[in-house]
C-alpha cells in the first residue's frame, strides 16, 4: 500500500564502490525526483524525470546517474562513491496538470560512506 | 547567502503553547510556499501549500505569506507532544515542481 517506496532503506559500503537505490511510486503520477538530504537536514533536488525524460538536473557530478525504466520507476546508480556522499536520499513524486501538485515523500534510504 | 533561510532550533515548547515558524527568502520570483513535516527518519509530508500572498488556514495550523517582506509563517495553535517534528520551509517559482527548502526548523513540544 505503500505510495512511494524505495530500497534498500539503509546503505553501508566502501569509498570507491559502485551502488543503487531504487524507487517505485503506485500513485500514477507522471514526474519522480531525487532529493539529497545531508546531515544538517538540508534537502535539495537532484534531479527530476517527467514520464521517463530528464527535466531538472541540478549541478550533480556524473558520478551520479538516475535511470527511469518507466513512469512508476526512478533508480539512482552511484558510481566511485566518495564520503560526502553519505547523507538520505529520498525519492518523489507528482503528476503535473499544471503547477498545484503535490510532491509525496519515499522514506529515505540512507547511505553510509566508510 | 542561501535562497531560503530558516532557523534550525530547537524550539522547545510546552504543550498547548502556539508556536510560530518562519523562513525569509531572497529569489521574488517564488510563487508557491509550502511547509512539510518530516518526523525523525521518515520522509516529507506537505502540511500546507499558499500561492502568492495571504493567509490559510487548516485546523490547528495557519500559513501567511507576505512576499514585500519576503517572508513566511507557519503558526500552529494548541501544539501537542505529536506535532514534534522538523518543519520544512520550501518554495517554487514554477510550482511543485522545482522545490526549493529551507534548512528546517526542530519543534519539540513537551507534554
Amino acid at each position: 500500500d505503500t505510495a512511494v517506496s524505495q530500497t534498500p532503506k539503509y546503505l553501508v559500503t566502501q569509498m570507491g564502490n559502485d551502488k543503487s537505490i531504487k524507487c517505485e511510486q503506485n500513485l500514477g503520477h507522471d514526474t519522480m525526483y531525487w532529493y539529497k538530504q545531508d546531515s544538517k537536514k538540508f534537502l535539495k533536488i537532484m534531479f527530476s524525470y517527467n514520464n521517463k525524460e530528464l527535466i531538472i538536473n541540478e549541478t550533480v557530478p556524473n558520478r551520479f546517474s538516475p535511470k527511469s525504466p518507466d513512469k512508476a520507476h526512478l533508480n539512482l546508480h552511484i558510481n566511485s562513491l566518495e564520503l560526502g556522499d553519505s547523507a538520505v536520499y529520498f525519492c518523489a513524486s507528482s503528476r503535473t496538470s499544471g503547477n498545484q501538485e503535490t510532491q509525496y515523500f519515499g522514506p529515505g534510504t540512507r547511505l553510509l560512506v566508510l | 547567502q542561501k535562497e531560503v533561510e530558516q532557523d534550525p532550533g530547537p524550539l522547545s515548547v510546552p504543550e498547548g503553547a502556539i508556536v510560530s515558524l518562519n523562513c525569509t527568502y531572497s529569489n521574488s520570483a517564488f510563487q508557491y510556499f509550502m511547509w512539510y513535516r518530516q518526523y525523525s527518519r521518515k520522509g516529507p509530508e506537505l502540511l500546507m501549500y499558499t500561492y502568492s500572498s495571504g493567509n490559510k488556514e487548516d485546523g490547528r495550523f495557519t500559513a501567511q505569506v507576505d512576499k514585500s517582506s519576503k517572508y513566511i509563517s507557519l503558526f500552529i495553535r494548541d501544539s501537542q507532544p505529536s506535532d514534534s517534528a522538523t518543519y520544512l520551509c520550501a518554495m517554487s517559482a514554477l510550482g511543485f515542481q522545482k522545490l526549493v527548502f529551507g534548512t528546517g526548523t526542530r519543534l519539540l513540544v513537551s507534554p
